[in-house]
């Protein structure tokens, strides 16, 4: 049971370069969601899907898309790559019964756009 | 608008010593409520969570937490830290009607000197 796991773990951009973050679990939760840490401002969401087929725009939405490609599958996209998206993402999931709300967090993926 | 507030950014203290984090909520109706913790490099892990009942909650690694609905607060506690304690703690509301969705404080850094 590896739980969350996120890949790459790192990974150097380019301005105006594209590349999708991936995310996947194995506890059947309905709910993944992608954060974005940044020092000083802690973790902000990106975009959520509550379950299968869906997804919502978080706080910070602009810039990203996302896919729900299966239950256990949940991308994070960017198409054009900008300095200020230089961060820590993090995803995760959760299921409602199991824990309400309890988020069961990945490793993480270092960014740097130059 | 739903906020958690962390006071206090960055606290030191001594191997042994009582270690309290400051975690305030402004939420329209009591919230879940949990702790987070990030060691460096890593995912977060939840330390403990307020559901509902007794306002005093266990957690992991020998932390507590108390809910105070008059002062919208659920600080977090240990009698006596350990040097492995030292990381990033983050407190977390969330909704008890609605979506999975959680909303992060900004975080506080923990430092343990010897």
């Amino acid at each position: 049971n590896a739980g969350v796991t996120q890949t790459p773990k790192f990974q150097v951009l380019k301005t105006g370069q594209s590349m999708t973050l991936q995310c996947a679990q194995d506890m059947n939760h309905n709910s993944m969601y992608w954060y974005r840490q940044d020092p000083g401002m802690g973790l902000r969401l990106i975009y959520y899907s509550a379950s299968e087929g869906t997804t919502d725009k978080g706080e910070v939405p602009n810039g990203y898309n996302v896919s729900r490609l299966n239950k256990r599958e949940f991308s994070l996209r960017l198409e054009s790559a900008a300095p200020s998206q230089t961060s820590v993402y993090f995803c995760a999931s959760s299921s409602p019964g199991l824990g309400l709300n309890e988020q069961f967090f990945g490793p993480g993926t270092r960014l740097t756009v130059l | 608008a739903q906020s958690v507030t962390q006071p206090d950014i960055h606290i030191t203290v001594s191997e042994g010593a009582s270690l309290e984090l400051r975690c305030n909520y402004s939420y329209g109706a009591t919230p879940y409520l949990f702790w987070y913790v990030q060691s460096p490099g890593q995912g977060l892990q939840l330390l403990l969570k307020y559901f509902s009942g007794d306002t005093l909650v266990q957690g992991i690694k020998g932390f507590e937490a108390e809910f105070k609905r008059s002062q919208s607060s659920f600080n977090l506690r240990k009698p006596s830290v350990h040097w492995s304690d030292a990381a990033e703690y983050f407190c977390a509301v969330g909704a008890r009607m609605g979506t999975n969705k959680l909303i992060f404080g900004t975080g506080t850094l923990l430092a343990v000197q010897p």
